[in-house]
């Protein structure tokens, strides 16, 4: 059973327009939800993260929001650049299991 | 950069074949996981170490197995290799805490096996 679900699989969005990224969970004892970057041949870097205490985080031009009735979460991306061109992963964690489910990853395409 | 290393970069195996990854962890953190990652999916959990026990495993059978060092590296052994290893072998470390902790990837390992 997948444990977060995630779409869409892939995305293209023109430079400066809004990208949104969801994913669903089952576990309601996720407690911490973070948003991976990956480029080609790199390994995913953290870009921003958001426990079920808060339904909204921004960091810059990329914000968290979190449903924990619906048990969804999503990234949004603004004024999106070429530069994010690059897959993108959720997870979820249990605090007292230090174990991340992820998300099988958007490919996002910004273009110019 | 997250500080966290692994090597080697890449590796081609046969069939039938043992594999050894390593990883070494950023600064200061004292757990390390490993996840497989196959072409076009998200990472999966192999197995965690924490202060040299393993601390959680994934739904990967033994011949997958690991080791965390003193000094808090660690290392990813698979025995007797199968076609469908082919992947790419992520590891992360962090600091343990009471409210879970943030995982810092390595760049990965790409293992190929014929």
């Amino acid at each position: 059973q997948q444990q977060v679900k995630q779409s869409p699989q892939s995305l293209i969005v023109q430079k400066g327009g809004i990208s949104i990224i969801n994913c669903a969970y089952e576990n309601t004892a996720f407690d911490y939800f973070p948003w991976y970057q990956q480029f080609p041949g790199k390994g995913p870097a953290l870009l921003i993260a958001i426990r079920p205490d808060v339904s909204e985080k921004k960091e810059g031009r990329f914000t968290i929001s979190f449903n924990k009735s619906a048990k969804q979460f999503s990234l949004h991306i603004m004024d999106s650049q070429p530069g994010d061109s690059a897959t993108y992963f959720c997870a979820a964690q249990r605090g007292d299991f230090n174990k991340f489910y992820f998300g099988s990853g958007t490919k996002l395409n910004v273009k110019p | 950069e997250t500080g966290v290393t692994q090597s080697p970069t890449h590796l081609i195996k046969t069939r039938g074949q043992q594999v050894t990854l390593r990883c070494s962890s950023q600064s200061g953190h004292n757990t390390v996981s490993w996840y497989q990652q196959a072409l076009g999916q998200g990472p999966q959990f192999i197995f965690q170490y924490y202060r040299e026990e393993e601390n959680g495993r994934g739904n990967f059978p033994p011949r997958f197995s690991g080791l965390q060092f003193p000094n808090y590296s660690s290392e990813l052994n698979v025995n007797a290799l199968e076609l469908d290893d082919s992947a790419l072998y992520l590891c992360a470390s962090s600091l343990a805490s009471a409210s879970g902790e943030t995982q810092y990837f390595g760049p990965g390992t790409r293992l190929l096996v014929l």
